[in-house]
């Protein structure tokens, strides 16, 4: 059972352009999380979604970012019009299980790590 | 929200010693998980251990185990025998059991392994 898997691992853009992350959870996971890690600090929850839904983006910021995870495919990140502050490595985690479970695990990808110039 | 403080930046341990590493969160909830995440220079977030509030007994795997004081709202990760591999960023976690399933994450602690 292959792991958590995001690619690019590493990811360059120039300020202005567009960054997109894929994320494509465990087999038989349906709930995916996003966080965010700054230089020097602990991740932060960014988004939580399930198949064809967003659950909880109470940590994304308003504008430029945006998530999906359709029914087929990769969970993806998008990022419009980067600037020099969303540098940073971004991790995707799945679970098998959602809210109100008793205790559910949340396995971590690789991350990616954005570097925008 | 939920705040998860660890106070020790950087940590440093003799090989086969043992050294705790430190965490405290504010929560006024009773029904929560907390755990600890090792972080090597790959990057890679691997579940070290983790303990669920309900229980009494501190959670124990393998050369780590957690000293969980409910009361005081503090989670400490003790590691014994220390291994060069155990070099690596720490960070605990806290999760609601009540509602959501975002982590909350302290700022991490550097651990250094001196042969």
């Amino acid at each position: 059972n292959a792991g958590v898997m995001q690619n690019p691992r590493h990811l360059v853009r120039r300020r202005g352009q567009e960054a997109r992350l894929r994320c494509s959870p465990m087999k038989g996971h349906s709930h995916v999380y996003w966080y965010r890690q700054l230089p020097e600090e602990g991740l932060k929850f960014m988004v939580y979604l399930q198949k064809e839904n967003i659950i909880d983006e109470s940590g994304m910021p308003k504008e430029r970012f945006s998530a999906e995870f359709p029914k087929e495919g990769p969970s993806i990140l998008r990022i419009q019009q980067v600037v020099r502050g969303d540098s940073a490595a971004y991790f995707c985690a799945s679970s098998p299980l959602g809210q109100g479970a008793v205790v559910d695990e949340q396995f971590f990808g690789p991350g990616t790590r954005l570097t925008v110039l | 929200a939920q705040t998860v403080t660890q106070s020790q930046p950087e940590m440093s341990v003799q090989e086969a010693e043992t050294v705790t590493l430190s965490c405290t969160y504010d929560t006024s909830e009773s029904d929560y998980y907390l755990f600890w995440y090792k972080q090597p220079p790959s990057r890679q977030m691997i579940l070290v251990i983790r303990q669920e509030a309900y229980k009494q007994q501190n959670a124990t795997e393998n050369r780590f185990s957690v000293n969980f004081q409910k009361a005081a709202k503090s989670f400490s990760l003790k590691i014994s025998d220390s291994q060069l591999g155990d070099a690596a960023m720490y960070f605990c976690a806290y999760r609601s059991g009540n509602t959501g399933n975002q982590f909350y994450f302290g700022t991490g602690t550097s651990l250094t392994v001196i042969p």
